[in-house]
């Protein structure tokens, strides 16, 4: 299968500092990328579509300034939690899409003290 | 608002024994039906997919699928320990946000040795 890679794996901030976690497609190009976040033992929420070379759409409730998301090529997306609050602490999963599917990178999970 | 219901378990089945993981979904415009398999703490990796009604085997994995009745299932046949993992239901449809993937909150399943 498709291998989905994202950077870093665990971050630990403190409140209103900026965190930036890296997606990458390793071996497929993927012109659409999802962002979705997991609190314990709830399910995966989505929270933003991201299309390379567009501007991302978010689900309705998500805050596109709070939750900033680049995707400058067909391997790499960004989403930066900016202003991190300790509310913010979770477990964020990207996953980049090709014609049949979606495969998940291994997850970032962020602790915003 | 597009359901996917799964009964969250856990669901306990003997070591060896067929278990059987059901979903129903709301969104008739659902086209295809995804089974992710995850594991605490980690991300979800995919096992298999399903686009035309009836059964598609896959190793010891089949999904069985019903558009009529909004039904989805997965069977495991010969369960392992290793199987033990939430097993999460997602069906696909085109959106706003391309083919967005809508998760249900997943069935926890154990397999006693």
């Amino acid at each position: 299968g498709a291998v989905v890679s994202q950077h870093p794996s665990r971050v630990i901030c403190k409140s209103g500092t900026s965190v930036k976690i890296e997606c990458r497609s390793l071996d497929f190009q993927a012109t659409t990328m999802f962002w979705y976040r997991q609190f314990p033992k709830q399910s995966l929420m989505l929270m933003a579509t991201s299309n390379e070379g567009s501007k991302a759409t978010y689900e309705q409730g998500v805050e596109k300034d709070k939750f900033l998301i680049n995707h400058a090529s067909l391997t790499l997306s960004t989403l930066t939690v900016t202003s991190a609050h300790p509310e913010d602490s979770s477990f964020y999963i990207c996953s980049a899409e090709t014609q049949e599917t979606q495969y998940f990178g291994p997850g970032t999970r962020l602790l915003v003290l | 608002q597009k359901e996917v219901e799964q009964n969250s378990g856990p669901l306990s089945v003997p070591e060896g024994a067929i278990a059987s993981l059901n979903c129903t979904y709301s969104d008739r415009g659902s086209q295809s039906f995804f089974w992710y398999r995850q594991y605490s703490g980690k991300s979800p990796e995919l096992i298999m997919f399903i686009y035309s009604n009836g059964d598609k085997e896959d190793g010891r994995f089949t999904a069985q699928l019903n558009k009529a009745s909004q039904y989805v299932s997965l069977l495991i046949r010969d369960s392992q320990p290793s199987d033990s993992a939430t097993y999460l239901c997602a069906p696909r449809a085109p959106g706003n946000s391309g083919y967005a993937l809508n998760f249900g909150k997943g069935t926890s399943l154990l397999v006693t040795p």
